[in-house]
């Protein structure tokens, strides 16, 4: 059973501060990686995608992922409350299959 | 430039009908991925089309079936609905060649009463 596990939160963080959230998955076949973002009664939106070990950055947003640990993290920086939200991680199989996990909730308080 | 739209945005049926729901793709995208998700619950995925053909399936009955038509739109069929059906269903385009990078539409909530 491939799996992507999250810690269901919720996560609280002051406001301008660092947000990380972190991911695990099951299946060592993955080789891309995707946060998706979902604000309360609203659809996914995808925020990062890393194909790589290492980190990649886009604003204030780094994801970081180590395919030997089986590990993809995202950090937020200088957070607001605009980013309360879900977050969602998600590995593509081999079979081009989106594998989710169930999210974090992330509370920024002011 | 359109996103990904979905119709209807909310839809009530009684146990044992049917539904049809309808997506269209961002343009230019040509892969329609299905999903469901209970409140609390990441995407469950249903299946993806491809070229008109469902190229992958995700672990749901047979009551769930789709299509997809030339346009690159698409359609999801639930048969003999059961009241565990009640949920957002989530419709996803993106490019076959770059398929976990999905946008979604803002999706269709069912009810089974």
């Amino acid at each position: 059973q491939k799996e992507v596990e999250q810690n269901s939160g919720p996560l609280s963080v002051p406001e301008g501060a660092i947000a990380s959230l972190n991911c695990t998955y099951s299946d060592r076949g993955s080789q891309s990686f995707f946060w998706y973002r979902q604000y309360s009664g609203k659809s996914p939106e995808l925020i990062m995608f890393i194909y790589s070990n290492g980190d990649k950055e886009d604003g204030r947003f780094t994801a970081q992922l180590n395919k030997a640990s089986q590990y993809v993290s995202l950090l937020i920086r200088d957070s607001q409350p605009s980013d309360s939200a879900t977050y969602l991680c998600a590995a593509m199989d081999s079979n081009y299959q989106l594998i989710w996990g169930a999210g974090t909730k992330l509370i920024i308080k002011p | 430039d359109a996103g990904v739209t979905q119709s209807p945005t909310h839809l009530i049926k009684t146990r044992g009908q049917q539904v049809t729901l309808r997506c269209s793709p961002k343009s230019g995208h040509d892969t329609v991925s299905w999903y469901q998700q209970a409140l609390g619950q990441g995407p469950q995925f249903i299946f993806q089309y491809y070229e008109e053909e469902e190229r992958q399936r995700g672990n749901f009955p047979d009551r769930f079936s789709g299509h997809q038509f030339p346009n690159y739109s698409s359609e999801l069929n639930v048969n003999a609905l059961l009241l565990g059906d009640s949920a957002l269903y989530l419709c996803a385009s993106s490019l076959a060649r770059r398929a976990g990078e999905q946008y979604f539409g803002p999706g269709t909530r069912l009810t089974v009463t």
